[in-house]
């Protein structure tokens, strides 16, 4: 069964360190999302890549946030310097995008990295 | 920037009740879809709609795509109590794909 796969599902870590979350699209898809999520903002969108490449950034911290995809199978948001308000859970989405008039593209998401930075 | 405004922002329902949620916007979009999210887990798609007046069943789930292209209901018959949870309608958006959420309706179910 396909699956988005996110990794760590939890980190707990000190202000000021670096945390780096790690995401593993489903086999075949090109677009790849970040969200984070919090009780305040809900599901914002950080990041999202075709094809590797950065397509929107502006939902995210350029100062401390960066968001890459080394290749296809992975995808990776890294955080440095963490600060507590950066707690929160960060998912990660991918599906298959084929055009501007496609339909055919459903969104899958993992289950999460849930964020506590003290 | 694009917004999307779901409604209710909770609801407390008997089990056997029928619900109703919607989203709605300003902006156009070419895709909905309606996710639910249980504790502590991600989003899991429940239905996706990809074109202007469509209708879409799964199981007791129906949803649709408005004429507009800028709202989209889903109601869900027959509730049980393992209707529970948070649903999410989405967008996207025509140009790039970029998806947005709603904030989300938090459903409870009294058995």
């Amino acid at each position: 069964d396909a699956r988005v796969t996110q990794t760590p599902r939890h980190k707990v870590t000190e202000m000021g360190q670096e945390v780096t979350m790690r995401c593993q699209p489903i086999l075949g898809h090109n677009t790849v999302f970040w969200y984070r999520q919090t009780m305040m903002q809900g599901l914002e969108l950080l990041a999202y890549f075709r094809n590797r490449a950065p397509l929107d950034d502006s939902g995210m911290p350029k100062d401390r946030f960066s968001a890459e995809m080394p290749d296809a199978t992975l995808a990776t948001l890294k955080i440095q310097p963490s600060e507590p308000r950066d707690s929160a859970v960060y998912f990660c989405a991918s599906g298959l995008v084929t055009g501007p008039g496609s339909f055919g593209n459903t969104i899958y998401f993992g289950e999460g990295s849930w964020l506590t930075v003290v | 920037g694009q917004q999307l405004n779901q409604s209710p922002q909770s609801m407390f329902i008997q089990e056997g009740e029928d619900v109703s949620m919607n989203c709605t916007s300003s902006s156009i979009f070419n895709t909905w879809l309606w996710y639910k999210q249980d504790p502590g887990e991600g989003p899991v798609l429940l239905i996706a709609l990809y074109k202007a007046g469509e209708l879409t069943s799964n199981g007791r789930l129906t949803a649709q795509f408005g004429i507009t292209r800028k709202d989209s209901f889903l109601n869900i018959s027959a509730s049980i109590p393992s209707d529970v949870g948070i649903y999410f309608c989405a967008g996207r958006i025509p140009q790039g794909g970029k998806l947005i959420f709603g904030q989300g309706t938090e459903l409870s179910v009294k058995p």
